[in-house]
């Protein structure tokens, strides 16, 4: 019965560099969403992806970010041109479907730029 | 728009004894979630415990509980019987009950448990 998974753990990239992030949600889960934690804060919005399709990506950065959610695979979070700012912990979770209350986080993907 | 506020940055408590996380929100909505998360070291993210708005009775899951006051927007988690693996950064978070599907967090509260 596994729960929300996400690859890798742990990222390094280089500044301008490109980082994809995965997430696989729960099983039977077709509702994804992404948020990023930066040091000592708590967790921000980015974006909300049912299978196919953005549902909301108003927390989202209007350049060099962009996720998508197809219909086979894992959910992706990619960040084009990498910059320092960019270092964060970035947290999937999945909810059974629109109406669920309840969102189940993976472990979350910690991203350092250098 | 919504707004979360937690403001113990940090609280301690001697182990086997109860403490309370402090949670005030700020929302024009009468139906909504409400919602304590645990973030332990590893970074996890961990649902302790929630509260559907419309429900009067207060939640509570084992040492678990919540003081939901929905005039006064206050939603505070007691530990009871505290343990060293409660010893977490806690989060609160506020949810639409059924638009804008986001969770809405304050910025957390570290818990130190004393042995």
């Amino acid at each position: 019965n596994a729960g929300v998974m996400q690859n890798p753990r742990h990222l390094v990239r280089r500044r301008g560099q490109e980082a994809r992030l995965r997430c696989s949600p729960m099983k039977g889960h077709s509702h994804v969403y992404w948020y990023r934690q930066l040091p000592e804060e708590g967790l921000k919005f980015m974006v909300y992806l049912q299978k196919e399709n953005i549902i909301d990506e108003s927390g989202m950065p209007k350049e060099r970010f962009s996720a998508e959610f197809p219909k086979e695979g894992p959910s992706i979070l990619r960040i084009q041109q990498v910059v320092r700012g960019d270092s964060a912990a970035y947290f999937c979770a999945s909810s059974l479907d629109r109406g669920s209350d309840t969102q189940y986080f993976g472990p979350g993907t910690r991203l350092t730029v250098l | 728009a919504q707004t979360v506020t937690q403001s113990q940055p940090e609280m301690s408590v001697q182990e086997a004894e109860t403490v309370t996380l402090s949670c005030t929100y700020d929302t024009s909505e009468s139906d909504y979630y409400l919602f304590w998360y645990k973030q332990p070291p590893s970074r996890q993210m961990i649902l302790v415990i929630r509260q559907e708005a419309y429900k009067q009775q207060n939640a509570t899951e084992n040492r678990f509980s919540v003081n939901f006051q929905k005039a006064a927007k206050s939603f505070s988690l007691k530990i009871s019987d505290s343990q060293l693996g409660d010893a977490a950064m806690y989060f609160c978070a506020y949810r639409n009950w059924d638009s804008n599907y986001q969770l809405i967090w304050g910025a957390g509260t570290k818990l130190i448990i004393k042995p």
